[in-house]
């Protein structure tokens, strides 16, 4: 079962700019979480959103969520070559409360 | 220093052979999940465990097994019954199902 949905598929910016990348999700959830993952390493956690809230900062990154719409958002400002990577959206599965379901990816490229 | 340990990176499968993946946590975490992860795509949930002595089956269970005799180790074998081997594997552990996820640096398993 795919959980979260990213889009854009990939995304390609000069440094500096802001990069956006939006994740949808089908059923009611208690967080959605954002990933990063360099290529050919492991995930690293960046942000978890719970289900009450709406927005969430941490650094240049800004993460929004609308379960009217079941849908998210991940910005990083003032983007860096050091940001380039994969970015991931999971989700838990409401009713069970077990294992992250994972999307597919955005992946980011930031250029100097 | 804390964290979680997947052994070797590279590993090779001849056909009609069962390998085994290792996977250790010193971060006294209960949950433990295996992703396998195709290039350009997502992650998919292969097996997860809760608790010691316990595990379920994710979306791609049919041809892996899996085991947790201890808190620490979680480790996946893919049999010979698995006919599309060739991925990068993902060990992940969390406090409790559904929370921050804790990333080894992964398997990369190819088919000779």
């Amino acid at each position: 079962s795919q959980q979260g949905e990213e889009d854009p598929q990939a995304l390609s910016i000069q440094e500096g700019e802001n990069a956006t990348m939006n994740c949808s999700y089908k059923t009611s959830i208690n967080n959605l979480q954002w990933y990063r993952q360099n290529s050919g390493r492991g995930l690293v956690h960046l942000i978890l959103i719970r289900s009450n809230e709406r927005e969430k900062h941490s650094g240049r990154l800004r993460v929004t969520l609308d379960t009217s719409k079941k849908s998210s958002s991940l910005l990083i400002t003032a983007s860096r070559a050091a940001d380039t990577a994969s970015y991931f959206c999971a989700t838990d599965e409401y009713q069970a409360g077990t294992a992250l379901i994972f999307g597919k990816g955005t992946t980011l490229s930031v250029s100097s | 220093d804390g964290g979680i340990t997947q052994s070797p990176k590279y590993l090779f499968r001849k056909e009609g052979q069962n390998v085994t993946l290792s996977c250790e946590q010193n971060l006294n975490h209960d949950a433990m999940y295996w992703y396998r992860q195709d290039p350009g795509q997502g992650l998919r949930l292969i097996y997860y465990s809760q608790i010691v002595n316990d595990f379920q089956k994710g979306d791609i269970a049919e041809g892996y097994s899996v085991s947790r005799e201890k808190k620490e180790s979680f480790p996946l074998t893919v049999t010979s019954a698995q006919k599309n081997p060739t991925a990068f594997y993902l060990c992940a552990s969390s406090t409790s199902a559904g929370e921050k996820l804790f990333f080894g640096s992964g398997t990369q398993l190819s088919v000779l």
